[in-house]
């Protein structure tokens, strides 16, 4: 069954190092996002990705951070600049072909900032 | 702004007992509503996902209802399993926005 790859599992930098959070969307979808969980909250959404931009993007989502889609199939999270509260677990996700349709998420990718 | 609502924050039920779990949305103006799992430290398994234009949905032993003039679905599991132990999520699409609101979870613990 096809699913949304994340990598890496767990990362540890230190603060105001940068840090990209790497994902390959299930093939042949269109929409991609990125959410995050800090420990203990909500999954916040961050940034949604679609025909090559950015279609809509959460306050959380800064001038420190931005996304890419380099290839035909990674999608990218950049964090320039990490503080120790960009602590969180990062999901990547992504739909299909349909605006309406259902929402596949990534193992995600634990952030530690020290 | 959609706020989402789950409620309890903790349940625990002994095997084979049919339970519910509640999610409320402040918006009726939702566009779809889709319902996950997610255990310990992993990511979000996609469940149920239900259209504005549905009133339910069903996959195996769970259904999930959706009544947007009072703001509610609900998450109906049959039968529980020890297997069904984990966090579930309600997320609500909100018009024309593609991003989901996440409720807070309902952490379901099923004993033996």
């Amino acid at each position: 069954e096809p699913e949304v790859t994340q990598t890496p599992s767990h990362q540890v930098t230190q603060m105001g190092q940068e840090v990209i959070l790497h994902c390959v969307p299930i093939s042949n979808h269109l929409y991609f996002y990125w959410y995050r969980q800090i420990l203990g909250q909500k999954v916040e959404f961050l940034v949604s990705f679609y025909n090559n931009e950015i279609s809509e993007k959460s306050e959380i989502f800064d001038d420190q951070f931005s996304v890419e889609r380099p290839d035909g199939s990674n999608f990218t999270l950049k964090i320039r600049s990490t503080k120790l509260e960009d602590s969180a677990m990062y999901f990547c996700a992504s739909k299909g072909t349909s605006a309406a349709g259902e929402l596949f998420f990534g193992e995600g990718s634990r952030l530690t900032v020290l | 702004k959609q706020e989402v609502t789950q409620i309890p924050a903790a349940l625990s039920v002994p095997e084979g007992e049919n339970l519910v779990l509640n999610c409320s949305f402040t918006d009726s103006a939702i566009y779809n509503l889709q319902w996950f799992r997610q255990d310990p430290g992993k990511g979000l398994t996609s469940l149920l996902l239900i259209q504005s234009s549905q009133r339910e949905q069903t996959s195996g032993r769970l259904n999930a209802s959706l009544d947007k003039s009072s703001g509610r679905s609900t998450l109906y599991i049959a039968a529980s399993q020890p297997g069904d132990s984990a966090t579930y999520l309600c997320a609500a699409r909100t018009g024309t926005a593609s991003k989901l609101t996440f409720g807070t979870g309902t952490r379901l613990q099923v004993t033996l």
